[in-house]
């Protein structure tokens, strides 16, 4: 039973346009949301969270929204780059971060030059 | 620097054989994480600690074992009772009770069953 989905596997998109990211979920006790990116042969690395009180956190390039009525979240990446190439893990927790993490299955984003 | 250093990074074993896999985290954090990856599957949880001489299940457990006589350190051991032990390992560890529940993480350990 996921409590934690990324329903697509794969994402191909042109160097320059928007990279959308998605994820859903199922615990209504998730506080906390987080992105990691990782790629082959490497450990994944933190690149934005954000809180339940929050429907937005922006980072440069990077934007996540969050939809707590549909239990959705996305990453917006804009504008892509090649070097967004890589494996996007969601992730969240509850309640106040003492569960451990429970990750998505991942979606491999490839940006086309 | 401060940061988490998994061993070996390629590991090749027999059929039948137990290893370790060794983690070590200098980043003074309380609480390390043993993640599996295979393809397809996301990273799924092994074992956690989040205290010295403590640890629990994660959702995959069966066929490994653990150990955190120390603060820094967090190995783990592949049994032979694990069935399909090819995989990717990753350890993590994060401030107990950190509310972002933010994970860092070390470079990985291949292992492959020969």
């Amino acid at each position: 039973d996921q409590q934690v989905k990324q329903n697509s596997p794969s994402l191909s998109v042109q160097e320059g346009r928007i990279s959308i990211l998605n994820c859903d979920y199922t615990n209504s006790m998730f506080d906390y949301f987080l992105w990691y990116k990782k790629y082959p042969a490497e450990g994944p690395t933190f690149l934005i969270s954000i809180s339940s009180i929050k429907d937005k956190n922006e980072d440069g390039r990077f934007t996540v929204f969050l939809n707590k009525s549909a239990k959705h979240l996305s990453l917006h990446i804009v504008p892509s780059q090649p070097g967004d190439s890589a494996v996007y893990f969601c992730a969240a927790t509850s309640p106040r971060g003492n569960t451990p993490l429970v990750f998505g299955k991942g979606t491999r984003l490839s940006v086309i030059a | 620097d401060g940061g988490i250093t998994q061993s070996p990074k390629y590991l090749f074993r027999k059929e039948g054989q137990n290893v370790t896999l060794s983690c070590e985290q200098n980043l003074n954090h309380d609480a390390m994480y043993w993640y599996r990856q295979d393809p397809g599957q996301g990273l799924r949880l092994i074992y956690y600690s989040q205290i010295v001489n403590d640890f629990q299940k994660g959702d995959i457990a069966e066929g490994y074992s653990v150990s955190r006589e120390k603060k820094e350190s967090f190995p783990l051991t592949v049994t032979s009772a694990q069935k399909n032990p090819t995989a990717f390992y990753l350890c993590a560890s994060t401030i107990y009770r950190d509310p972002t529940g933010e994970l860092f993480f070390g470079e990985g350990s291949r292992l492959t069953v020969l």
